[in-house]
């Protein structure tokens, strides 16, 4: 039973337009929540990340949204770019579990 | 800093096979962890640490088996490589006091 869900594989987005990746759960004791970036070959890299106790966490362009009686989570990019190609894991923890992530392509 | 480092990258082994991944990291954190990544299925994670001295399971140990005898140094082992462990490797850290991991750039095994 996936207690990280990640809907939707992958996602196309116009360069300069918002990218909205959602991540649902099940679990309620998770207390904190993670988002990470991966490339093709290379490890996955921290992004950005919200704990419970709020419901929005900004940094830069990113902004992740916590709706926590819906137990689910998003991260907006805006605006998107060329190098936001990617695929993004959401994480919910403790223990640590990943969803599956989603696929981000960022259309010229 | 060198960060969390991997080695090798890539390996092909034979069913039957044994052999050692590698990984070490600089950042003097408490926390290591060994997680394979399999198409469709996200990161999953086989075993961690919380220091020197103390290993623990997770979701998916059967087949590997880990040591932590220095802060730096989490060795993951395959015994007996199957199929069904072709996948590719991240070892991660973090300290205890924080969430966030830092991972390495990933070990791309293949078993015949």
């Amino acid at each position: 039973d996936q207690q990280v869900k990640q809907n939707s594989p992958s996602l196309s987005v116009q360069e300069g337009r918002i990218s909205i990746l959602n991540c649902d759960y099940t679990n309620s004791m998770f207390d904190y929540f993670l988002w990470y970036k991966k490339y093709p070959a290379e490890g996955p890299t921290f992004l950005i990340s919200i704990s419970s106790i709020k419901d929005k966490n900004e940094d830069g362009r990113f902004t992740v949204f916590l709706n926590k009686s819906a137990k689910h989570l998003s991260l907006h990019i805006v605006p998107s770019q060329p190098g936001d190609s990617a695929v993004y894991f959401c994480a919910a923890t403790p223990p640590i579990i990943f969803g599956k992530g989603t696929r981000l392509h960022i259309l010229p | 800093n060198a960060g969390v480092t991997q080695t090798p990258k890539f390996q092909v082994l034979k069913t039957g096979q044994s052999m050692t991944l590698q990984c070490a990291q600089d950042m003097n954190h408490e926390y290591m962890s060994w997680y394979r990544q399999d198409p469709g299925m996200g990161l999953r994670l086989i075993h961690y640490s919380v220091g020197a001295g103390i290993t623990d399971q997770g979701e998916v140990p059967n087949g590997y088996n880990v040591s932590r005898s220095t802060t730096e140094d989490f060795p993951l082992r395959l015994l007996s490589a199957a199929p069904s462990q072709t996948s590719v490797y991240f070892c991660a850290s973090k300290t205890v006091s924080t969430d966030t991991q830092y991972f390495g750039p990933g070990t791309r095994l293949t078993v015949l």
